[in-house]
């Protein structure tokens, strides 16, 4: 199982709206909604952002917000704020009781 | 609120098996609401998921690492533990468990430890 394609990079200036893809195949993100995301800050563990393609955990701001169509699903952050310059995951349910993640991306607050 | 923490040796010797034992607080292990889950994340690299354990027991794991891996749980203790056999300088990584839903934020992992450091060095 391949993980999932992210764009290296996203930069974005205070305020503006950035898009984060998350390309998988037919088998992974164009079976399921069952899409996850999550940030990372440098030495920190993974938090939880999106999950179930769309819908944010409580407490997470809804600056956050996520989509699919077909094989790719998005993260799009607005009014980004320099606190959201991290990495971000998504995440796949693959079926046969697995889970793949993406290659991850950089996000920069210029 | 539940919180995990891993525990374990920080350096295996290749070859060795590598044993981490993740424990749950503030909530119980046995919920049949969620699943228990190890990923690990070499330095500078994404996120790999390596397996899961329900607390029936039952387990799934990664094709790539399946035939090394083992994922066991101790409802007594609220703990469940990685073991990965065989390793190499490959397996270096930080390992995280992670708490997963089974209906509320299906397949996604909610609440994760804070990562334990593992170095597989002579």
């Amino acid at each position: 199982q391949s993980a999932l394609t992210q764009p290296a990079s996203v930069s974005g200036s205070p305020g503006q709206s950035i898009t984060i893809s998350c390309t998988g195949t037919s088998s992974d993100v164009g079976s399921y909604k069952l899409v996850s995301w999550y940030q990372q800050h440098p030495g920190k563990a993974p938090k939880l952002m999106i999950y179930e393609v769309s819908k944010r955990p409580s407490g997470v701001s809804n600056r956050f917000s996520g989509s699919k169509s077909g094989n790719t699903a998005s993260l799009t952050i607005s009014g980004l704020q320099a606190e959201d310059e991290a990495d971000y995951y998504c995440c796949s349910y693959a079926g046969s009781s697995l889970y793949v993640f993406g290659t991850g991306t950089k996000v920069t607050v210029l | 609120q539940v919180q995990l923490q891993e525990s374990g040796p920080g350096l295996v010797k290749p070859s060795q098996t590598l044993s981490l034992t993740c424990t749950v607080s503030g909530g119980s292990i046995s919920s049949g609401s969620y699943y228990w889950s190890w990923i690990r994340q070499p330095a500078g690299k994404g996120l790999e998921w390596i397996g899961r354990i329900y607390t029936s027991g039952s387990t799934n794991y990664n094709p790539s690492l399946k035939s090394r891996v083992t994922i066991s749980v101790d409802t007594s203790k609220n703990q469940f533990s990685l073991k990965l056999s065989s390793v190499t300088a490959a397996d270096t990584a930080v390992y995280y468990c992670a708490r997963g839903g089974v209906v509320v934020a299906e397949d996604a992992f909610d609440i994760w430890g804070q990562g334990t450091m593992v170095t597989v060095s002579s």
